[in-house]
């Protein structure tokens, strides 16, 4: 079945500072690729997704990559504030399966 | 408009009882999902209902974890003898199919005692 590792686990980052996150994942047929923010005491919310028929797909601040040969994607924040501060999920999964997802990278921006 | 609800929000149990957490997911939504989240863990998938099809219960990790969901709508997970280390947020999320996005709850923290 399909894994999916994410990294980093934390990370700091000073105000109007970009952040990466990056996962793997190991199942060549995932074809969806989402990315949630999870604020506490909340349940993920959907922030971007992209599909496999793309390399990058971009919405204002954020823009996720991804790379089908290496089976890798990125999460990218610019200019990042204050409130971008929560945990980002990594997903992925074949469209007609369950999501498979990474453990969660905790964000930090120090105003 | 409505998003996903979950009842209750916590839910203090002992060991060995059973525990029932309800979801009601976004009217019209024909894909629900129940996930748990330990402390500091990504989201582990436990089952999956899509229509009227039979569910995928691959994710349950024991017997003791079951779920149902009736008319299509309303979804309830029951847990059976509890245990410690059943302790967990407990996300349900629907969506529109099993391609859209999945729109989650806010979760039920379950801590059992």
């Amino acid at each position: 079945g399909e894994n999916v590792e994410q990294h980093p686990s934390t990370l700091s980052v000073q105000e109007g500072d970009s952040a990466v996150i990056k996962c793997t994942y190991s199942d060549s047929a995932s074809n969806y690729f989402p990315w949630y923010k999870q604020e506490l005491g909340k349940g993920p919310q959907l922030i971007i997704d992209i599909r496999s028929n793309v390399g990058e797909k971009k919405d204002q601040r954020i823009a996720v990559t991804l790379n089908k040969t290496a089976k890798h994607f990125s999460l990218h924040i610019t200019e990042t504030q204050p409130e971008d501060s929560a945990v980002y999920f990594c997903a992925a999964s074949r469209g007609n399966t369950p999501l498979v997802f990474g453990k969660g990278t905790r964000l930090s921006v120090i105003a | 408009g409505a998003g996903v609800s979950q009842s209750p929000s916590n839910k203090v149990t002992e060991k060995g009882k059973d525990v029932e957490l309800r979801c009601d997911p976004i009217s019209g939504h024909t894909a629900l999902y129940w996930y748990r989240q330990s402390l500091g863990q990504g989201l582990e998938f436990l089952i999956y209902f899509q229509g009227n099809s039979a569910p995928d219960k691959s994710g349950l990790p024991s017997d003791r974890f079951s779920a149902e969901r009736t008319g299509g709508s309303v979804s309830t997970l029951t847990i059976q003898r509890t245990q410690q280390e059943d302790s967990a947020v407990y996300l349900c999320a629907s969506s529109l199919g099993p391609m859209n996005e999945q729109f989650f709850g806010p979760g039920t923290r379950l801590t059992v005692l």
